[in-house]
């Protein structure tokens, strides 16, 4: 079966700060894997998606996640975050044949402080 | 802007009241999703419709039931509702392009549902 960790409930991080949020999954096929941000009082947005290729993705807002196929990880990085970005941020992995089905992580909540 | 719509946002029912969510959709997408998310922990997919083609998840209670009148609308069915079924509850859509797994769902802001 397939699954998806997000190892970190909550990340307090400084304006201008590096950031990383990670995210670990088990599948026994073939994966796509995504980030969804949820700011306050809204719905989730897709950040970004890796689904071949190069295993670097970048979102327009400045966030990068690398797919790492031997830890099954895709963590998610910005190198300096902004008030902005405070929200929740959820791993999600879809699967070959999993027909439309995203398995989502519990997501991690990015507080920016200034 | 095309978006999706979720009706009401907030939902206060009591304990066996049938309640019903709605989701409504300017994309004019094929797939429609009703997810589940309980405090803290990840959205759990209740049933998507393709177009007319309802697919349940196979842990979905019964007491869950869908309907979709036409490609805009969507409606979740709670038929006797239970303390445990307090949670936000999502609606999503996409269009499929190719590998079903790698399309894009677009999300509502949800509804939140209290159980009294």
């Amino acid at each position: 079966a397939q699954s998806v960790t997000q190892l970190d409930s909550q990340v307090p991080v400084f304006e201008e700060a590096p950031v990383e949020l990670r995210c670990n999954y088990s599948s026994s096929v073939s994966v796509y894997l995504f980030w969804y941000v949820q700011y306050p009082n809204q719905g989730l947005q897709l950040l970004l998606k890796y689904l071949s290729g190069s295993t670097l993705v970048e979102s327009i807002n400045g966030f990068e996640a690398e797919f790492n196929k031997s830890q099954t990880s895709f963590h998610l990085r910005k190198p300096s975050v902004h008030i902005s970005d405070t929200a929740e941020y959820f791993c999600a992995v879809g699967f070959s044949g999993g027909y439309n089905k995203l398995i989502f992580g519990a997501g991690t909540r990015l507080a920016v402080h200034p | 802007d095309a978006m999706v719509i979720q009706n009401p946002r907030y939902q206060v029912t009591q304990f066996g009241k049938p309640v019903t969510l709605s989701c409504s959709q300017t994309l004019n997408h094929n797939v429609m999703y009703w997810y589940q998310q309980k405090s803290s922990q990840a959205p759990k997919l209740l049933f998507h419709y393709y177009d007319k083609d309802f697919n349940n998840e196979a842990d979905t209670p019964d007491n869950f039931q869908s309907r979709r009148p036409n490609t805009s609308f969507c409606f979740l069915d709670i038929r006797s509702p239970g303390l445990g079924d307090a949670a936000m509850y999502l609606c999503a859509t996409s269009r499929p392009q190719g590998t079903a797994s790698t399309d894009t769902q677009y999300f509502g802001p949800g509804t939140r549902l209290t159980v009294l």
